[in-house]
């Protein structure tokens, strides 16, 4: 099994672009799409992309996602961050019978 | 509307068993993977179990394997988990969840199960 290392916090002031990473640690990031999901406190998890690089509709395009085989990762940007997008986030991505989450990331927005 | 509504949570003591159930509306749940994922209090998320669109294909978290049961209903829209031998590091909000197109990964709103004495 493989496992996904996501910084366990990080922090950025409204209206910059904040980037959170997803290390893949074996295998081929490449190989199986990755999803973030955005999770506030108290609430179930949301997904703000999908398949590496799509966003759900009502998904703000400030959400992009993209990989980068070169690190074998792949990241999370928000650009011209709000209040709103303060939460966790998470990364995942599967192999053949398993699917992995990162361990999270918290996004401060101050 | 999707939704998946989650129900069977609750408070068990050690070594017992609980069977979750997730109620699936808004779209055709016999033509879709399902998945189990649980979070800890203040802890991340976990991948639980997973079962195909016709139920043929399972697959177990490491953590789980031998003690939790993964089925569906097709005819009424209904995904199960079936879980034995609970232990303390069990206790954990209860996620189902779907993959659908366009839409990404859909999640229900999640049930809490307590393994304590």
């Amino acid at each position: 099994n493989f496992m996904l290392t996501q910084p366990h916090s990080v922090s950025e002031s409204p209206g910059k672009t904040v980037t959170i990473s997803c290390t893949r640690s074996s295998g081929s990031i490449a190989s199986n799409y990755v999803q973030w999901y955005q999770q506030r406190p108290g609430s179930s998890p949301t997904t703000v992309i999908y398949e590496d690089n799509q966003r759900p509709s009502g998904v703000p395009d400030r959400f992009s996602g993209s990989i980068d085989s070169s690190s074998n990762s792949a990241s999370l940007t928000i650009s011209g961050l709000k209040t709103e997008d303060e939460a966790d986030y998470y990364c995942q991505s599967y192999d053949s019978s398993n699917q992995v989450f990162g361990g999270g990331t918290k996004l401060t927005v101050l | 509307e999707v939704q998946l509504v989650e129900s069977g949570g609750g408070l068990v003591q050690p070594g017992g068993s609980l069977r979750l159930s997730c109620a699936a509306s808004g779209f055709t749940f016999s033509s879709y993977e399902m998945n189990w994922v649980r979070q800890a209090p203040g802890k991340g998320l976990e991948w639980v179990s997973y079962i195909s669109s016709s139920g043929s294909t399972i697959y177990y978290a490491d953590s789980v394997k031998g003690r939790f049961t993964i089925s569906r209903d097709n005819a009424k829209n209904s995904l199960y988990l079936q879980m034995n031998s609970l232990r303390a590091e069990d206790t954990a909000v209860y996620y189902c969840a779907t993959d659908l197109p366009v839409r990404g990964v859909i999640w229900g709103q999640g049930t809490l199960v307590t393994v304590s004495s």
